[in-house]
């Protein structure tokens, strides 16, 4: 089954404590993105990926790093997380860049 | 970055009614997309719109890409409530074809 596939889904964590999120794709897209969903505030891209060791920032990479060293993954690292990152992450995939995204099922993260 | 502002915020209807909802930027689009977001889940791909004045429809859903280029409408006809969700318009900003931008959302609720 073509997907994304997140995780964890769920996580709490404390202040300043590194953590990251796996993101894997099994449908040979080349684009991939991070967003994070806050109410009020719809969906705000984080990081994309056009390729293998391409990456930019969306519009909210304050606090985030990603790496693209293998097609298939894109995880989203945290170095020192902040209660201001309590959020929904969504991970996509695309192969075609902003049109056709397929999303995961989400990682609810709280930083306590 | 930027906008893209929906509306209404939200929307509390009888089944079988009609449902219409839109979606403004203050710079033009080159596409616009429809998603909708069902609870637990990732956003999933309902509509694409690729041409001013085209007009799309898929099933019961028909989304109209507005001729300035700068809104989009979706509309739902004969709601059921599997119609529930937050139906998100996105699209990628002028020269940025990389990058998606979302709405805010409209939540949709329905009263058997």
């Amino acid at each position: 089954e073509a997907q994304v596939t997140q995780n964890p889904r769920y996580l709490i964590t404390v202040t300043g404590k590194k953590l990251t999120v796996t993101c894997s794709q099994n449908m040979n897209h080349e684009y991939m993105s991070w967003y994070r969903q806050d109410p009020g505030l719809g969906l705000r891209q984080i990081y994309y990926s056009m390729n293998v060791e391409v990456t930019d920032k969306g519009d909210v990479p304050e606090g985030y790093k990603v790496s693209r060293k293998e097609k298939r993954n894109f995880p989203l690292i945290l170095e020192s997380p902040s209660p201001n990152q309590t959020s929904l992450y969504f991970c996509a995939s695309s192969l075609t860049g902003w049109a056709g995204y397929t999303f995961g099922s989400g990682t609810r993260l709280t930083v306590v | 970055g930027q906008q893209l502002n929906q509306s209404p915020q939200s929307m509390f209807i009888q089944e079988g009614e009609d449902v219409s909802m839109n979606c403004t930027s203050s710079s033009i689009f080159n596409t616009w997309l429809w998603y909708k977001q069902e609870p637990g889940e990732g956003p999933v791909l309902l509509i694409a719109l690729y041409k001013a004045g085209e007009l799309t429809s898929n099933g019961r859903l028909t989304a109209q890409f507005g001729i300035t280029r700068k809104d989009s409408f979706l509309n739902i006809s004969a709601s059921i409530p599997s119609d529930v969700g937050i139906y998100f318009c996105a699209g990628p900003p002028y020269g940025g074809a990389q990058k998606l931008v979302f709405g805010q959302g409209t939540r949709l609720t329905i009263n058997p």
